[in-house]
């Protein structure tokens, strides 16, 4: 069974800094897509940024960007220039094909002004 | 732009009681799936749903859970008689729009209390 690992129970960054969020993942499929997923305190899930494992170039989406490392089943995210609004609990998953999500158990982050 | 809306956003409900949680997935969505997270602990899968039938579905959803579209529009999760560790905000997702189909898109979830 695929397993998503965040072993960062807890991060905190200055504001304007950046900060790397970790994120493992085991399966042993070859074609897969990674997320990660904000969940502020309203608890509503963001998607913040994905990946699809075919492709080699890392996602970016503004502030936000990813360190897809396929061999090794990595898959961390990059926030530049942190604002207070990224203050929240952020989840890696996985899933292949239209199977469902694999969720990691978050890594919640401060932001401190 | 299209959003997955859920309906009620708070549900309190007595030990052994049925409750029903809507969801209005995206309309041109072809996959509907439910989601659970216990207060402080990851989101959990429970179930997804594709051409009127159950697709998959996870060891938490056992015989006291159904899933339904009655009407094109509306995917419900029941839980026919509630536990107490049935308390937790319930995500509704849908995916399958042809651009982009494996992205799931998340409503704001129903927190629901056992008492």
């Amino acid at each position: 069974a695929q397993t998503v690992t965040q072993s960062q129970p807890e991060m905190s960054v200055q504001e304007a800094e950046t900060v790397t969020l970790s994120c493992t993942y085991d399966t042993s499929e070859s074609d897969y897509y990674l997320f990660w997923y904000k969940q502020p305190p309203s608890r509503q899930m963001i998607l913040v940024i994905r990946q699809e494992a075919y492709k080699q170039q890392n996602a970016t989406e503004n502030r936000f960007s990813v360190n897809f490392q396929k061999a090794a089943k990595s898959f961390s995210l990059k926030i530049s220039d942190s604002q207070l609004g990224d203050a929240a609990m952020y989840f890696c998953a996985y899933r292949s094909a239209y199977t469902p999500l694999v969720f990691g158990k978050g890594t919640r982050l401060s932001v401190i002004a | 732009e299209p959003e997955v809306t859920q309906t009620p956003s708070h549900q309190v409900t007595q030990m052994g009681q049925e409750v029903i949680l809507r969801c209005v997935p995206i309309s041109n969505h072809l996959y509907f799936y439910w989601y659970r997270q216990i207060l402080g602990q990851k989101v959990e899968f429970l179930v997804s749903f594709y051409n009127n039938e159950i697709s998959e579905k996870s060891e938490i959803f056992d015989d006291q859970f159904s899933v339904e579209r009655p009407d094109g529009s509306n995917f419900t999760l029941k839980i026919r008689s509630t536990k107490l560790e049935d308390s937790a905000m319930y995500f509704c997702a849908s995916s399958g729009d042809g651009g982009k189909p494996n992205e799931q898109f998340f409503g704001p979830g129903t927190r629901l209390t056992v008492l």
